[in-house]
């Protein structure tokens, strides 16, 4: 089965500046999906950024990149130019492959809670 | 486009009483998940449906929960009867299945649940 981990409860940052969220997972397979969901106080669950195993390339959106070190079985999250409203709680996430039916839902790891300082 | 619709928001009620959370998943979508999100145990899966047929049910506590997916369109998770230790945010999510889309959950807003 596979886990995700995630070392930092919580993590803070200064308004503007850049934060790094970690994550670490465990798998056999060689190919597979790879998400940040961002949850604030609000508790909707969104989507932050995905990662396709297959990609060498490193997912970014706007601020929003991944280091994706497949290697060494890494995905982390770093946030630029830090906002008031990326403040929440981050979750990593694991999905099989689609194309592996049967076996297509989502393992989360524990979370982080990232506070902005103004 | 609408997303995962959830019903109710918020739930009250007495140890004893049955429960009976809603889900619409998005057209189209053909998986359903049920996740329940307490602060001790995280985001657990409690069961999901492909095509309306549950595939993995190995998340529910036990036999006081239940779920159903009569149609495509329509999903039901059930606590009878409700405990506190039940409390919990209860989230629905819909996805496209196997060999299609991205692979992203697309999430409803939860339902809180207090059992007093």
């Amino acid at each position: 089965a596979q886990t995700v981990t995630q070392s930092q409860p919580e993590m803070s940052v200064q308004e503007a500046e850049t934060v790094t969220l970690s994550c670490t997972y465990d798998t056999s397979e060689s190919d597979y999906y790879l998400f940040w969901y961002k949850q604030p106080p609000s508790r909707q669950m969104i989507l932050v950024i995905r990662q396709e195993a297959y990609k060498q390339q490193n997912a970014t959106e706007n601020r929003f990149s991944v280091n994706f070190q497949k290697a060494a079985k890494s995905f982390s999250l770093k946030i630029s130019d830090s906002q008031l409203g990326d403040a929440a709680m981050y979750f990593c996430a694991y999905r099989s492959p689609i194309s592996n039916f049967g076996n297509e839902k989502l393992t989360f790891g524990t979370g982080t809670r990232l506070t902005i300082i103004p | 486009d609408a997303g995962v619709i959830q019903s109710p928001r918020h739930e009250v009620t007495e140890m004893g009483q049955e429960v009976t959370l809603r889900c619409k998943p998005i057209s189209g979508h053909n998986s359903l998940f049920w996740y329940r999100q307490t602060m001790m145990r995280g985001l657990e899966l409690l069961i999901y449906f492909n095509n309306n047929v549950p595939i993995d049910d190995s998340g529910m506590p036990e036999d006081r929960f239940s779920a159903k997916m009569p149609n495509a369109s329509f999903s039901t998770l059930k606590i009878q009867p409700s405990e506190p230790r039940d409390s919990a945010v209860y989230f629905c999510a819909s996805s496209l299945a196997a060999g299609r889309g991205t692979g992203e959950l697309f999430f409803g807003e939860g339902s809180r649940l207090t059992v007093l």
